[in-house]
């Protein structure tokens, strides 16, 4: 059985730190991994999809890389503001069909 | 940017009535899937909906749930008996490529069986 596996479940942090989200899949069968975030109440906004055939996606201050090899993907925020609090969450696709295997997610607070 | 859009927000609902969630997916996308997320839990896959037909589905999407897209722009899940347990938030996302490109999220309606 898949499972997705994302640590740590919470992170505070002041505004203007880097830092690192960490997510572990136990299937070596990916196909694809894709980033979202979630705000209170709201639905999930898609950040970043990095193909198995990738090693890494930027996109502005975010940029989310893929190790096959060690089943883990990490997403990298830059400079955080206020406005990155939110879930992430990662979800691991293992096939064409886009059937979404999700980790539990990690919630970022980031301070002022 | 184009959304995916969801009604309602929320529904309330008495254990065995039917119910239908709506939604309209991003409009030159091909590929539709349901998903939920039980309070506190992760995020589920229910199914896959491609060319009037369903592509997959879970173990969770059993013969009390339904998927339909009765004209060309909505997408609909039905639960025909609902269960206290069918509580939860119920996401439909929409893809322009299964597989390859990302999907895309509405802001979810919330269904609560009582």
């Amino acid at each position: 059985k898949q499972e997705v596996t994302q640590i740590p479940a919470a992170l505070s942090v002041p505004e203007g730190e880097n830092l690192v989200l960490n997510c572990s899949f136990t299937d070596s069968a990916i196909y694809n991994l894709q980033w979202f975030r979630q705000d209170p109440g709201k639905g999930l906004t898609s950040l970043l999809l990095i193909q198995s055939s990738q090693r890494e996606q930027t996109s502005g201050r975010l940029n989310a890389s893929l190790d096959k090899s060690s089943g883990r993907s990490t997403l990298y925020i830059a400079a955080s503001q206020p406005g990155d609090s939110a879930t992430y969450l990662c979800a691991q696709n293992t096939g064409t069909a886009s059937k979404l295997t999700f980790g539990t997610g990690t919630r970022l607070q980031v301070t002022l | 940017e184009p959304e995916v859009t969801q009604t309602p927000s929320h529904q309330v609902t008495q254990m065995g009535q039917e119910v239908i969630l709506r939604c309209v997916p991003i409009s030159n996308h091909l590929y539709f899937y349901w998903y939920r997320q039980i309070l506190g839990q992760k995020v589920e896959f229910l199914v896959s909906f491609y060319n009037n037909e369903i592509s997959e589905k879970s173990e969770i999407f059993d013969d009390q749930f339904s998927v339909e897209r009765p004209d060309g722009s909505n997408f609909t899940l039905k639960i025909r008996s609902t269960k206290l347990e069918d509580s939860a938030m119920y996401f439909c996302a929409s893809s322009a490529q299964s597989g390859v490109r990302p999907l895309h999220f509405g802001n979810g309606t919330r269904l609560t069986v009582t």
